[in-house]
């Protein structure tokens, strides 16, 4: 019963270091997603794949790459981190037709200092 | 391009009063309608949504929500509110036609239900 799982769930990183947060579902989903959440300011779509192999970019992808080599991963990476990427992460996903439920991921909290 | 406003950050209410809390977008195309809730420290969770037909959407926790489109609006209700309500509340859309996960999200309208 896990649904879409992330990880790590929180994470400090220093200035200009790299990391990569994990999406995994057990859903046999077509689309996943992954979002970033600020105070005041909703949800803002990242990257996004409509299916294995490929990636797209959504609203505010510079600083972020994303690869999605096997269908049920979904992976985000930051680079070189700076401190405006201080943020709750969230993947979702959902099937590649009209009407379904999107499922999200609980978060992965990271900063950067 | 979409956009979507909600017109109140937070609503404060108290316990089996009724609330509402206000969305409008705009699209210049057709679009999907969505309300999520957010717990504290947790992930999304669908309440309701709009697709088509019927313009008066139930959704889960005794919460509705009907589309107007000459008013593009589309506000959350709940005749009687209880504690476990308090969270925070997003307003979404997407576009008709294309991946439901392309959302547009509003700012959020946070909920306090008092006793």
């Amino acid at each position: 019963n896990a649904g879409v799982t992330q990880t790590p769930k929180f994470r400090v990183l220093k200035t200009g270091q790299s990391m990569t947060l994990l999406c995994a579902q057990d859903m046999n989903h077509e689309y996943m997603y992954w979002y970033r959440q600020d105070p005041g300011m909703g949800l803002r779509l990242i990257h996004y794949s409509v299916g294995e192999g490929t990636t797209a970019k959504g609203e505010v992808p510079d600083g972020y790459n994303v690869s999605r080599l096997k269908k049920q991963n979904f992976l985000l990476g930051l680079e070189s981190a700076a401190p405006s990427q201080t943020s709750v992460y969230f993947c979702a996903s959902t099937e590649n037709s009209s009407g379904n439920t999107i499922y999200f991921g609980e978060g992965s909290w990271l900063t950067v200092v | 391009a979409q956009s979507v406003t909600q017109l109140d950050s937070q609503v404060p209410v108290f316990e089996e009063a009724p609330v509402e809390l206000r969305c409008n977008y705009s699209s210049s195309v057709s679009v999907y309608l969505f309300w999520y809730v957010q717990y504290p420290n947790q992930g999304l969770q669908l309440l309701l949504k709009y697709l088509s037909g019927s313009t008066l959407v139930k959704g889960i926790n005794g919460f509705e929500a009907e589309f107007n489109k000459s008013q593009t609006s589309f506000h959350l209700r709940k005749p009687s509110v209880h504690i476990s309500d308090t969270a925070e509340y997003f307003c979404a859309v997407s576009r008709y036609g294309g991946s439901q996960g392309n959302l547009i999200f509003g700012k959020g309208t946070k909920l306090s239900v008092k006793p």
